[in-house]
């Protein structure tokens, strides 16, 4: 079975630049969610969905972050412009909504640097 | 409002001696509790689960009780190997709300187990 699929692996980008990530989730799971990784900060959760529905983006950093789940098989997160605090591994997850005893099942992650 | 904490890392160990990573949560009702764990360069990787008081979760020799009286699921295992190096996530789920499947985490505990 594919699990949960990001693209791209690894992004190298200028300060200013658009950056987008894709996650692609595990068929029939119908929750999608967005972590940042640092090693000042840990594992963050960004925001999550539930069916297509962004539920609660409290977690975004500022305005230059935002996420879409325009279908229940592909989501983005974009960061317009982005910044060198930028630089993490972001990582998309997904499960089986309202589901409290089934795992999220995780990508491999984009680890992302901005010059 | 909800949290877990786990001990600070980093742990080092010598190849097969006795693992037991500590993890305590707060939480208002009765989650399921999770360890991760994360290999360098790749996602969480769900390591093993419990859903009630009492219940162990096992995986790959990795062993956890959830201990409602102690408000603890603490990770084991007797004989580490090299393999078993990463950082281990200890997580908790509430099983009530809007906010079912969201998981909580630790700060996670980085393993070094040298030969």
């Amino acid at each position: 079975d594919a699990g949960v699929i990001q693209s791209p692996r690894h992004e190298v980008t200028e300060m200013g630049q658009e950056v987008t990530l894709r996650c692609k989730p595990i068929s029939g799971h119908n929750s999608l969610f967005w972590y940042r990784q640092t090693m000042m900060r840990g594992l963050e959760l960004l925001i999550y969905f539930n069916n297509n529905v962004p539920i609660d983006d409290s977690g975004m950093p500022e305005d230059r972050f935002s996420a879409k789940m325009p279908n229940a098989s592909f989501s983005t997160l974009k960061i317009q412009p982005s910044e060198p605090r930028d630089s993490a591994v972001y990582f998309c997850a997904s499960s089986l909504a309202g589901r409290a005893n089934q795992p999220q099942h995780f990508g491999d992650g984009t680890r992302l640097s901005i010059l | 409002g909800d949290s877990v904490t786990q001990m600070e890392g980093p742990v080092t160990l010598s190849e097969e001696a006795f693992l037991t990573i500590n993890c305590t949560y707060t939480a208002t009702g009765y989650p399921s509790l999770f360890w991760y764990v994360q290999y360098p360069g790749e996602g969480l990787q769900l390591l093993l689960k419990a859903t009630k008081a009492d219940d162990k979760g096992s995986n790959k020799g990795f062993e956890a009780t959830y201990r409602k009286e102690t408000t603890s699921f603490h990770l084991e295992k007797g004989s580490v190997q090299v393999s078993d190096s990463a950082v281990y996530f200890c997580a908790l789920s509430m099983n009530y709300g809007g906010s079912q499947g969201n998981l909580i985490f630790g700060k996670g505990t980085k393993l070094s187990v040298k030969p």
